[in-house]
């Protein structure tokens, strides 16, 4: 079965409006997970790295107060895109390593954000 | 900076045929690899881990690992049209850091 889940798996949302999306590890307790963003025909950009009870960790060139990341607890983290603008419509995948950040990665099943 | 270089492709056997996809990377300190299959609109699914010089094999899959030539690669055998896809290497490092190539697109003719 699945080991993380996200929702919503799809959103249509306006020019300047906000957009929470929610990852789940349902099997077990993650410190760490993260998210990254996937343009079509292109590989996966790591965003940020999300800690339980501390600050996000932001790659080179993510805006953090954009993406604003909260991971709440040990299951769950949550991305919002703020402002969102055309160019944010993008795929949007949260993973979790089990064994650690450096050992194997378990996808959620995506969010296509679109931004009309 | 920590890479992972894969040929894009696209590469395209024929139904039976063994597919190979190889990756190379770039930091001698990393110490696990990892492939994953992606199909398009879908994230990706972890298909083999290897974390030692040599062969590990799982029913049709067998990744081998080469420290020494800095070098990954992923042999399927038998290929059917459903392993049309993109396959993702990854590496780890014990500094925390997961870092991707960009991918290989297969196909598989029937």
């Amino acid at each position: 079965g699945a080991v993380v889940s996200q929702h919503p798996s799809w959103v249509i949302c306006k020019s300047g409006t906000s957009v929470k999306i929610e990852c789940r590890s349902l099997d077990f307790q993650a410190t760490t997970m993260f998210w990254y963003r996937q343009f079509p025909k292109q590989s996966l950009m790591l965003m940020a790295t999300s800690n339980e009870g501390s600050k996000a960790t932001y790659e080179q060139g993510v805006e953090k107060d954009k993406f604003l990341i909260n991971h709440a607890s040990l299951t769950l983290s949550t991305l919002t895109v703020t402002s969102a603008h055309p160019e944010d419509s993008s795929f949007y995948i949260c993973s979790v390593p089990p064994s650690g950040p450096s050992y194997e990665q378990y996808f959620g099943p995506g969010t296509r954000l679109t931004v009309t | 900076q920590k890479e992972v270089e894969q040929n894009s492709g696209p590469l395209s056997v024929p139904e039976g045929a063994i597919a190979s996809l190889n990756c190379t990377y770039s930091d001698r300190g990393s110490q696990s690899f990892f492939w994953y299959r992606q199909y398009s609109g879908k994230s990706p699914e972890l298909i083999m881990s290897i974390y030692s010089n040599g062969d590990k094999e799982d029913g049709r899959f067998t990744a081998q690992l080469n420290k020494a030539s800095q070098y990954v690669s992923l042999l399927i055998r038998d290929s059917q049209p459903s392993d049309s896809a993109t396959y993702l290497c990854a590496g780890g490092d014990t500094g925390n850091q997961f870092y991707f190539g960009t991918g290989t697109s297969l196909t598989v003719i029937p």
